[in-house]
């Protein structure tokens, strides 16, 4: 089976735009998570998607925002950059949305905001 | 609340030593705990995780960790390292009733020859 992939691998924006990642689960997963990775803040849970609904979300500004479609595949959006949001964002996904589940995570989008 | 205490931020060892990364968590119920790691500019690969039964647990690449309870800590070891062990190691711990995972600061571990 394919792995959990993200595209872009790199972007760079400018700040004040805004930015759409993309995370593709493994065949079969209905669950979707990301997380923001930082050298300051380490590894952050942004939200979590099931079946098209946001199941959880962590403590992030509301310009942080995704959404999940009927494929499973799901897209985060960070409007009004900052330059505090450069970081690498990982998306992971598993079967189902129990705790014990295993999440398979993505290569990561690295974004710079100049 | 879950939190997840990772002494160490760098660990050198020797090629061929034990290799042994700590792990503490903060928990008010009997947890899931995790172990992954991450190579450079890649995500995160599950090395081992605890849910319930045997508390010894075995993992990838020869790694394995014990949960222990009486001391809220789930340590992971490998009895020799290898070179391509070097990678930065996080343990993680899931809520009650969620899936999100909650990090610790990570372990940089560097394997000398």
């Amino acid at each position: 089976k394919a792995g959990v992939t993200q595209t872009p691998r790199y972007l760079i924006k400018t700040r004040g735009q805004q930015v759409t990642l993309s995370c593709s689960p493994i065949s079969g997963h209905r669950s979707v998570s990301w997380y923001q990775q930082t050298p300051g803040q380490g590894l952050q849970f942004l939200f979590e998607y099931f079946s098209e609904t946001q199941r959880n979300k962590g403590n992030f500004p509301g310009r942080f925002s995704g959404r999940q479609f009927s494929n499973s595949r799901s897209e985060m959006n960070v409007s009004t950059l900052e330059l505090g949001d450069s970081a690498l964002y990982l998306c992971a996904s598993s079967l189902g949305y129990r705790a014990e589940e295993t999440q398979y995570f993505g290569p990561g989008t690295r974004l710079l905001v100049l | 609340a879950q939190s997840v205490t990772q002494l160490g931020s760098h660990v050198s060892v020797s090629e061929g030593a034990l290799v042994l990364l700590r792990c503490n968590y903060s928990s008010s119920v009997p947890p899931y705990l995790f172990w992954y790691v991450q190579y450079p500019n890649q995500g995160l690969q599950l090395l081992l995780k605890y849910t319930t039964g045997a508390t010894l647990v075995k993992g990838i690449n020869g790694f394995e960790a014990e949960f222990k309870k009486s001391e809220t800590s789930f340590h992971l070891t490998k009895p020799s390292a290898h070179m391509s062990d070097a990678a930065e190691y996080f343990c993680a711990v899931t809520p009650t009733g969620a899936n999100n995972l909650f990090f610790g600061t990570g372990t940089r571990l560097t394997v000398i020859p």
